[in-house]
C-alpha cells in the first residue's frame, strides 16, 4: 500500500522559505504531485515531477518562486518555497499519481498524505 | 485556465436516499474528470477518475457520468459515512483545476 507524508511545514516571515518533503512508500515509478488548500476552500494543483525527476510543472502563481524535486534513493519528493507571500498559506499536500510513464502523467491524484501547514505571517 | 463549477453548494439528502452532484466545465474536457471525497480534518480521497471509473476499494454506490462540460456524481442510497465534501477536478489540461466543492450533509 502506498503511504505519502509530509513534514517541513511551518510559520514563515512574508520573503521567507521553507523546504517541505514528502517521504512516500512505493511511488518511485510514479508522478507525484503537490496540491495546496486554503482554510475553507478546494484544492489548488501546484506543481508534479517525473519518476525520474527530469520533467517538472507548476501553477502560473507558483512559477520562479518553487522547485520541486525529488531523491528516489530516499524515496523523498520536495518542494523548496521561497518568496513566499500571505497567500500562500495552506494546508500542502503530495499526491501520487497512478502513471508509471516517463513523460505523461495522468493528473489525477491518490492517495494523498495528511498534508503539512505552512502558514506565512509577520 | 479551465473553470470548474459544482451545484448545488450544499445538498441535504437522508441517508438511504440518492444524492446526485454535478460539475461544470467551463470549456470541453472530454471524459478527463475525477472525484474526490474529503472529510473535516482528512486529507481528499480519490473516489472516481476518467469521468466514471472507480478507485480501487470505492463502494459501487459511488457512480460518476458524463462528458465534454457536464458531469454527474451519484451516491445511490447515501451512507452515514458519506456525509462530505465532494470536489471535481479536470485532468485534461493545465493547471488541472478543482471545484469549490459540494458539502453532502444530513437532512
Amino acid at each position: 500500500e502506498v503511504q505519502l507524508v509530509e513534514s517541513g511545514g511551518g510559520l514563515v516571515r512574508p520573503g521567507g522559505s521553507l523546504r517541505l518533503s514528502c517521504l512516500g512508500s512505493g511511488f518511485n515509478r510514479n508522478w507525484v504531485h503537490w496540491v495546496r488548500q486554503a482554510p475553507g476552500k478546494g484544492p489548488v494543483w501546484v506543481s508534479h515531477i517525473s519518476p525520474d525527476g527530469s520533467l517538472t510543472s507548476y501553477a502560473d502563481f507558483v512559477k520562479g518562486r518553487f522547485t520541486v524535486s525529488r531523491d528516489n534513493a530516499q524515496t523523498t519528493v520536495y518542494l523548496q518555497l521561497n518568496s513566499l507571500r500571505a497567500d500562500d498559506t495552506a494546508l500542502y499536500y503530495c499526491a501520487r499519481d497512478h502513471s508509471t510513464s516517463a513523460f505523461n502523467p495522468y493528473n489525477w491524484f491518490g492517495p494523498w498524505g495528511q498534508g503539512t501547514q505552512v502558514t506565512v505571517s509577520s | 485556465e479551465i473553470v470548474m463549477t459544482q451545484s448545488p453548494a450544499t445538498l441535504s439528502v437522508s441517508p438511504g436516499e440518492r444524492a446526485t452532484l454535478s460539475c461544470r466545465a467551463s470549456e470541453s474536457i472530454s471524459t478527463k474528470l475525477a472525484w474526490y471525497q474529503q472529510k473535516p480534518g482528512q486529507a481528499p480521497r480519490l473516489l472516481i477518475y476518467a469521468a466514471s471509473t472507480r478507485a480501487v476499494g470505492i463502494p459501487a454506490r459511488f457512480s460518476g457520468s458524463g462528458a465534454g462540460t457536464e458531469f454527474t456524481l451519484t451516491i445511490r442510497s447515501v451512507q452515514s459515512e458519506d456525509f462530505a465534501v465532494y470536489y471535481c477536478q479536470q485532468h485534461n489540461n493545465w493547471p488541472y483545476s478543482f471545484g469549490q466543492g459540494t458539502k453532502l450533509d444530513i437532512k
